[in-house]
């Protein structure tokens, strides 16, 4: 079976710090694609970023960056000097190739950036 | 920029009663997808539709849920009757579907259902 694991239920953090989101999959598929989304309090999620399961490239947006280690099964999300806007529920997902496209969410992390 | 839009926002109905939401996808996207998500906890598949046809409806409570998309264009997901358990934000969903699995799947604001 398929599973996304998001340890960490809330995160504070103060403005200017840095802070990582955990996501710990589980998978017996080879090929599958992992997705980070963001959902604000305005409730619709927001697509951030996706990897496929061959690309262990890590990757950098602004001061968004996630690293992917097949080994560990993990797809960490870092946030570089956070910001009040950064305010949000984040869901780590996972999608296995070839089953319809259907998102596994992880239970997600409630980001709380204070000034 | 084209966006999935939801209706309504917000629906308060009382149990035993019948309610509906409305979806209307991303134009040219054949996939679409009806999420439930309970207060504190990710979003889960409901139910699937590849333009018209139902490609995944294993979790949907069909009992008391129906959904359907009549023209493979918007769709409409309905409850009856409504238990104080359905209470949750009901999350539409479409994308390309170019095929795989990896395609970004583009959301709605979402309908927030409180049953009393």
């Amino acid at each position: 079976a398929q599973k996304v694991t998001q340890a960490q239920t809330e995160i504070s953090v103060v403005e200017k710090e840095d802070v990582t989101l955990d996501c710990v999959y589980e998978t017996r598929d080879t090929t599958y694609y992992l997705f980070w989304y963001k959902q604000p309090p305005s409730g619709e999620l927001v697509f951030l970023i996706r990897r496929n399961s061959f690309d262990e490239q890590n990757e950098i947006s602004g001061r968004y960056s996630w690293n992917f280690q097949k080994s560990t099964s993990s797809f960490n999300f870092t946030i570089t000097a956070s910001q009040v806007v950064d305010s949000a529920v984040y869901f780590c997902a996972l999608s296995i190739y070839n089953q319809g496209g259907k998102l596994i969410f992880g239970q997600g992390t409630e980001l709380s950036v204070k000034p | 920029e084209a966006e999935v839009a939801q209706s309504p926002r917000y629906k308060i109905t009382e149990k035993s009663q019948a309610v509906a939401f409305w979806c209307d996808p991303i134009s040219g996207h054949a996939t679409l997808y009806w999420y439930r998500q309970i207060l504190g906890q990710g979003p889960e598949l409901l139910v699937q539709f590849q333009d018209e046809s139902v490609v995944d409806d294993s979790q949907l409570p069909k009992d008391r849920f129906s959904a359907e998309r009549l023209k493979g264009v918007d769709s409409t997901l309905k409850i009856q009757p409504a238990e104080l358990g359905d209470s949750a934000m009901y999350l539409c969903a479409s994308s390309l579907n170019v095929g795989g699995g990896k395609d970004e799947q583009y959301f709605g604001p979402g309908t927030r259902l409180t049953v009393t």
